[in-house]
């Protein structure tokens, strides 16, 4: 099983901010990860597909990137609609697919 | 438009059978490449994913819960279905079922809450 380690697991941020977020596999998931929001009492929410696209209707505020083993979601100018908790997923060739614990935005 | 919405018991006892229902409306299931997915969160906790069901019929179960896992779809109807069976008190959460095709799980339902307690 792979293993997605997500870091850090809380961060207190501000308005305006750049935000970066990292997930860590156990082992080379190629680009076959998604990133997900999740906001207080809301079902997850696509962000990311495939490492680095953004699903429809997604703002460009939010960026992905990464291969293998390390990816990194990076909000450019944080939002107070974007408090909330995110999730990396990894969907390798072989299940279980796997999420991260998840990073949760806090405001300052 | 793509819609899911689960329905479960609610409440159930240990040891029983946890049957879950997914009716989504926009897409097939008979479809090239779709899929519905399960997905679950205890409270205040993670994500775990359980299984995958796509057009073609194949499934995708997590390993972790062993054998305990069925999902099936009824294409006609356009609903999805968990079962997990010898349910205990950590099968409480919230199950979610998600369209998953090409870009992941791309819309989910609102989620089922499920509390296993005797």
């Amino acid at each position: 099983e792979t293993v997605m380690t997500q870091s850090p697991t809380s961060m207190s941020t501000s308005i305006g901010e750049r935000v970066t977020l990292n997930c860590k596999a156990s082992q080379s998931v190629g680009i076959n990860v998604d990133w997900y929001q999740q906001t207080p009492g809301q079902s997850p929410k696509l962000l990311i597909y495939g490492a680095s696209n953004r699903h429809t209707g997604v703002p460009d505020r939010f960026t992905g990137s990464g291969f293998g083993r390390d990816f990194t979601l990076t909000i450019s100018n944080m939002e107070a609609e974007d408090l909330a908790v995110y999730y990396c997923l990894q969907y390798g060739s072989i299940p279980p697919w796997t999420f991260g614990g998840g990073t949760k935005l806090e405001l300052k | 438009q793509v819609t899911l919405k689960e329905s479960g018991p609610g409440i159930l006892q240990p040891s029983h059978t946890l049957s879950l229902t997914c009716s989504f409306s926009g897409f097939s299931l008979s479809t090239y490449g779709m899929g519905v997915s399960w997905i679950r969160q205890p409270s205040g906790k993670g994500l775990e994913w359980l299984a995958s069901i796509w057009w073609n019929g194949n499934t995708y179960n997590n390993p972790s819960l062993k054998s305990r896992l069925t999902v099936s779809k009824d294409t006609s109807n356009n609903q999805a279905f968990l079962k997990v069976t010898s349910v205990d008190t950590a099968d409480t959460a919230t199950y979610y079922c998600a369209h998953t095709g090409l870009t992941g799980f791309d819309y989910w339902g609102q989620g089922v809450m499920v509390t296993v307690s005797s």
